[in-house]
């Protein structure tokens, strides 16, 4: 069965560009999320999706951050402009539903630098 | 917020179980423990989870305390490839799946 896929694994930009991350889950995982790794922290979650459906955006910073889930499969992630603090690990995860006794299977995730 | 705590780090002798603490002591009753890990440059892994009853797989086995405020995450022949960040993480029963980790411990295998 293949894995979470993530693309692109590096981005390096500049601060005030933009930038999207792509993430293809798991084939029949309704269940997607996005999170941010700040090196040496956990990660944190920024956003879930319920097929297309937002679940939770709560953690999202939703002046610069945007993501979509079209047709409940692929979803991106996009940053709209960057700025320093972005540089993070991007990591994306599926789950077959969205109750706490489904695993989340994390992708490789994107590193991004923003200098 | 994390609601576990965890030491920062730990090493362990190749071979060697590898015993992995974790505090929780406001957990509730309805909370699940698990085990999530992640090697260098991959995403977090699961790896185990439980209520209040060891529970053991092919992987690890997870020791929970009778009073369920802490567990100890077991390796039981630990190998270089167990260097990992571990987390724990008390899960909460609701709609949403979220996962809340906190900064874990890293584990070093040494040879």
């Amino acid at each position: 069965e293949a894995g979470v896929a993530q693309s692109p694994r590096y981005k390096i930009i500049e601060k005030r560009q933009s930038v999207a991350f792509w993430c293809n889950p798991i084939s029949g995982h309704a269940t997607l999320y996005w999170y941010q790794q700040i090196l040496g922290q956990g990660p944190k979650l920024l956003i879930q999706f319920q097929n297309n459906g937002v679940v939770d955006d709560s953690q999202l910073p939703k002046d610069r951050f945007s993501a979509e889930r079209l047709k409940g499969v692929d979803s991106t992630l996009k940053i709209q402009p960057a700025k320093l603090e972005d540089s993070a690990v991007y990591l994306c995860a599926s789950s077959l539903g969205d109750s706490s006794g489904y695993e989340q299977y994390f992708g490789p995730g994107t590193r991004l630098t923003v200098t | 917020d994390a609601k576990t705590t965890q030491p920062p780090s730990m090493d362990c002798a190749e071979g060697r179980a590898a015993n992995l603490p974790c505090n929780h002591s406001t957990i509730s009753g309805n909370e699940y423990v698990y085990w999530y890990r992640q090697i260098h440059s991959q995403g977090p892994q699961y790896i185990i989870h439980g209520l209040k009853n060891n529970e053991t797989n092919e992987m690890a086995s997870l020791i929970i305390t009778e009073d369920r405020k802490s567990s100890t995450l077991i390796l039981p022949h630990a190998t270089l490839r167990d260097t990992a960040v571990y987390y724990c993480i008390v899960r909460v029963m609701e709609y949403g799946n979220k996962l809340v980790f906190g900064a874990g411990t890293i584990l070093r295998v040494k040879s």
